[in-house]
């Protein structure tokens, strides 16, 4: 079965912990991205990847970080400097290549509790 | 000025209504449009990419009018499952992100 798995599904977490969110895919994509989307509001871009080893800063990257050691997988850490870190998180992910009309396919999402 | 704008709604139709949507994006560079679908609580699915000439797949049709920079998705003979937000969302062709709508909230009623 090909697609994109995240977990967990729901998590909870005092303040001033980071936490690390797992994303992973199967579907031989290039890029892959993290979003966050807070109730009754879009989507926003924390981070994405186009090649293993490289990501870049969406709208919103300040308090977490991302790594891309494999095609594969892009974990989102969010971390104790986030100020409201409790949202849905989505990971998705795309054949990539600029210029090309390859749609994204998202992954089942995270909840993130901090308390 | 947001990327893309879409009218929030909410639209209430009754079952077997027509209903179209609206969404409109900023910048002219771009050149690839969908639709998505998502459920209360649970991720976007892709519903249909959007082509320049558009396109129908049964009850829906999108179309994509670059002259005045908007999209539109129609949804005949509403059903009951088809009450979900539908999030426009376009890719720029000088990079690889996407960005979304706001999203459109739509209730089938019985």
């Amino acid at each position: 079965d090909g697609g994109i798995t995240q977990s967990p599904k729901y998590l909870f977490r005092k303040e001033g912990q980071n936490v690390t969110l797992s994303c992973e895919q199967n579907l031989n994509h290039d890029a892959m991205y993290w979003y966050r989307q807070d109730p009754g509001q879009g989507l926003r871009l924390i981070y994405y990847s186009q090649i293993v080893n490289d990501f870049q800063k969406g709208d919103i990257a300040e308090g977490y970080s991302v790594s891309r050691e494999k095609k594969e997988s892009f974990p989102l850490t969010v971390t104790s400097a986030q100020k409201n870190p409790t949202a849905f998180y989505l990971c998705a992910s795309s054949k990539g290549l600029a210029g090309r009309s390859y749609e994204q396919y998202f992954g089942p999402g995270t909840r993130l509790t901090v308390t | 000025r947001k990327e893309v704008e879409q009218d929030p709604g909410p639209f209430n139709v009754p079952e077997g209504a027509t209903v179209a949507f609206n969404c409109t994006y900023s910048n002219s560079a771009s050149q690839s449009f969908f639709w998505y679908r998502q459920d209360c609580r649970k991720e976007p699915k892709l519903l249909m990419s959007v082509y320049s000439s558009g396109n129908e797949d049964g009850r829906f049709t999108a179309q994509l009018n670059r002259a005045s920079q908007y999209i539109s998705l129609l949804i005949r003979d509403s059903k009951l499952s088809d009450s979900a937000t539908y999030l426009c969302v376009v890719k720029s062709n000088t990079g690889n992100q996407f960005y979304f709508g706001t999203g459109t909230s739509l209730t089938v009623i019985p």
